[in-house]
C-alpha cells in the first residue's frame, strides 16, 4: 500500500548496534502500529499509538521502543540489536473504531537482518 | 516475504476451482474480523472483512462466512487463479487491537 511507506527495505546490521525503522502515512489516519512477522508465527504487535501523545506496548514489546513524531510519522527502534530480533517488521495504520468496519492498512515492510 | 510461508499449512488447487481457507479464532468477544492476503515481498492485504452481527458477507469472488458458536471464520474463493497465489491471514479485534492467525499459503496451479 503506496499510503503506508515504510523505510528502509532492507537492513543488515551487527548485534549491538542501535536501528530506527520509519513509517509514514498520508492516509490522515490517528492510529499506527508496529508488527513483527516471523516464520510460521504470523503477526506479532510491538507497539502501537491511537494520537501523537498516546503510545501503548503490545504482546512483544521488550527490547522495542517507538516514537510518535507526528500524525503521519511512527518510528521504531531497537536500542541494541540482538540476532533474534531479525525479522520481517510492518507498519500498520487505521482509522480510529468506530461503528463502522476499519481495517487496518499495511506498508511493504522493512526486512532487518542482525549478525 | 519469501520467507514467510514456511512451517504454514498449504492449500494447493487447481486454476478454476473454488478455494475455501478456514481460521479458528480465540476470543468469543471479538466484534470484527479480517482477511488479509500477503503476496511474497509485500505487506498484508486488506481482502474483505465481517462484523460479529453478520454470518457471511460476499465481495468480488470472495465470500467471508462467521460461525461465532464454534468460532469459526473461513474465506471462500470461487474461481481460483494464479494471481490468488498467496498467504491468507485472518485477524480478530477484540479489544482494541487485532490479533492475527498463523496464516494458510494457498497455491494455484494452472
Amino acid at each position: 500500500d503506496a499510503d503506508v511507506t515504510q523505510t528502509p527495505r532492507n537492513r543488515i546490521t551487527k548485534t549491538g548496534k542501535r536501528i530506527m525503522l520509519e513509517c509514514s502515512q498520508t492516509k490522515g489516519h490517528d492510529r499506527m502500529y508496529w508488527y513483527r512477522q516471523d516464520p510460521g508465527l504470523g503477526l506479532r504487535l510491538i507497539y502501537y499509538s491511537f494520537d501523537v501523545k498516546d503510545i501503548n506496548k503490545g504482546e512483544i514489546s521488550d527490547g522495542y521502543s517507538v516514537s510518535r513524531q507526528a500524525q503521519a510519522k511512527f518510528s521504531l527502534s531497537l536500542e541494541s540489536a540482538i540476532p533474534n530480533q531479525t525479522a520481517l517488521y510492518f507498519c500498520a495504520t487505521s482509522d480510529a473504531w468506530t461503528d463502522s468496519n476499519q481495517p487496518q492498512h499495511f506498508g511493504d515492510g522493512t526486512r532487518l537482518s542482525i549478525l | 516475504g519469501e520467507n514467510v510461508g514456511l512451517h504454514l499449512p498449504t492449500l494447493s488447487v487447481q486454476e478454476g476451482d473454488n478455494s475455501i481457507i478456514n481460521c479458528a479464532y480465540s476470543n468469543s468477544a471479538s466484534d470484527y474480523f479480517i482477511w488479509y492476503k500477503q503476496e511474497s515481498g509485500k505487506g498484508p492485504q486488506f481482502i474483505i472483512d465481517i462484523r460479529s452481527n453478520m454470518d457471511k458477507r460476499q465481495g468480488q469472488r470472495v465470500t467471508v462466512l462467521l460461525n461465532k458458536t464454534v468460532k469459526h471464520l473461513s474465506l471462500q474463493i470461487a474461481a481460483t487463479q494464479p494471481g490468488d497465489s498467496a498467504v491468507y491471514f485472518c485477524a480478530e479485534r477484540g479489544y482494541s487491537t487485532l490479533t492475527f492467525g498463523k496464516g494458510t499459503m494457498l497455491l494455484v496451479s494452472p
